[in-house]
């Protein structure tokens, strides 16, 4: 069955350093998505990409964070400055089509972020 | 503010029996409708979804969809304890909007 990868599983990272998290979507998949869990709290939306740019993003989702597609395969995510408050479960998901509607959204298994 | 609500348990059931998942939603325009399962430290995992009132069977899951009471249900019928689980619902709204999620345990 087709899956989105994650790489890192885990991350550590000095607070005001910089951090890229990355992701492969599933290949024929359109659209991409960053979620963030906090430990013990809900998954939170933070962005939606789509033919090359950003379709949506929440309040989460400020000036330190960007996305990125470098290349036919990876999606990734950069915080420029970690915060203490960035420490969470960090999940990329695809979709084949925008609204999920008849495929749904396929997860990656995540990046746990801690900052230190 | 868009807005999924669920009790978040935990709900404790004994092996074998129908446990029972609900969740509410703010949106009344909300068309389609997910469950997933989380274990713990794992990332979201589809069970199902559902887009039409009524129900959708699949195998021991049902799920049921009420848009005039804005409700969204999740039965688990012969619960086992790998069922042992947080159950997230969530609206679709180009994104998924998820519920704080409850908190199943089946003991044997």
């Amino acid at each position: 069955e087709p899956e989105v990868t994650q790489t890192p599983s885990h991350q550590v990272t000095q607070m005001g350093q910089e951090v890229i998290l990355r992701c492969v979507p599933i290949s024929n998949h359109l659209y991409f998505y960053w979620y963030r869990q906090i430990l013990g709290q809900k998954v939170e939306f933070l962005v939606s990409f789509y033919n090359n740019e950003i379709s949506e993003k929440s309040e989460i989702f400020d000036d330190q964070f960007s996305v990125e597609r470098p290349d036919g395969s990876n999606f990734t995510l950069k915080i420029r400055s970690t915060k203490l408050e960035d420490s969470a479960m960090y999940f990329c998901a695809s979709s084949v089509a925008g609204s999920g509607i008849n495929y749904g959204y396929t997860f990656g298994s995540g990046t746990r972020l801690t900052v230190v | 503010q868009k807005e999924v609500e669920q009790n978040s348990g935990p709900l404790s059931v004994p092996e074998g029996a129908i446990a029972s998942l609900n969740c509410t939603y703010s949106d009344r325009v909300s068309q389609s409708f997910f469950w997933y399962r989380q274990y713990s430290g794992k990332s979201p995992e589809l069970i199902m979804s559902i887009y039409s009132n009524g129900d959708k069977e699949d195998g021991r899951f049902t799920a049921q969809l009420n848009k005039a009471s804005q409700y969204v249900s999740l039965l688990i019928r012969d619960s086992q304890p790998s069922d042992s689980a947080t159950y997230l619902c969530a609206v679709n709204e180009d994104k998924l909007i998820f519920g704080a999620g409850t908190r199943l345990a089946v003991h044997p």
